[in-house]
């Protein structure tokens, strides 16, 4: 199937470095993109194409991609990242479209 | 770049929706539209999306059948029609444009950095 599957939740201190992972049968052949949703906002890009940061977003927010895993890491968390977490991949075949993760809240506490 | 939808709606099970995203401030024709919904309290849901230029769809699996998606050049608005509304369709639905133009890429599902303000949809009786 089709489906990409993150933890429900990570919290980490101020300062420390928080890894949201995603995994996916699908992600060794299309690309991971985060998008970050803080609470009564529009989502927000925040990596693309597995690892590249879209001009405006802080550099302590980095993306790698192994395998069938994608990891979103976020160096320095800072309480201006909480928020929801989503990772996002597409079907190159076009038969199931593009597919979320179920989402990660960050606490920053 | 500006992406407004229609405003909030509220339906009865079994009847339909159609939501309107109008485009400005770029050549509509060159950008794909997608079209997410998300229920309140729960995460993103990928619904389809559609060439504005040829009017060609890719629908996800969950919603075949039920959903149908149009656009007027003539007004660079797109549609998502959805059908046979039940209580679970609850959500805000938002529209968002491609990050590439269509110029550069096939017509293929790709990511999206522009976003419409959504439109809630509540199904009850």
């Amino acid at each position: 199937s089709y489906e990409l599957t993150q933890p429900p939740s990570v919290s980490v201190s101020p300062g420390q470095t928080a890894r949201i992972t995603c995994s996916g049968d699908a992600l060794p052949k299309n690309y991971a993109f985060w998008y970050q949703q803080k609470s009564g906002q529009a989502p927000v890009l925040v990596i693309y194409e597995d690892s590249k940061r879209p001009s405006g977003i802080p550099e302590r927010l980095s993306g790698s991609s192994s395998g069938t895993m994608a990891t979103l890491t976020i160096s320095g968390a800072q309480v201006d990242d909480e928020a929801d977490y989503y990772c996002y991949s597409t079907d190159s075949s076009n038969t199931h479209g593009g597919v979320f993760g179920g989402g990660t809240k960050l606490t920053v506490l | 770049v500006q992406l407004v939808q229609s405003g909030a709606e509220v339906k009865k099970p079994g009847a339909s929706v159609k939501v309107s995203c109008k485009a400005s401030g770029y050549t509509f024709t060159n950008y794909y539209i997608y079209w997410v919904r998300q229920v309140p309290g729960h995460g993103l849901e990928w619904m389809g999306m559609i060439d504005p230029y040829g009017g060609r769809t890719i629908y996800a699996p969950n919603f075949q059948g039920r959903i149908s998606m149009t656009r007027d050049t003539a007004t660079s608005t797109a549609y998502m029609d959805l059908d046979s509304l039940r209580s679970e369709d609850t959500a805000v639905y938002l529209c968002a444009r491609d990050a590439v133009s269509s110029m550069l890429r096939r017509f293929s599902p790709g990511y999206f950095t522009q976003w419409a303000q959504g439109t809630l949809v509540t199904v009850s009786s």
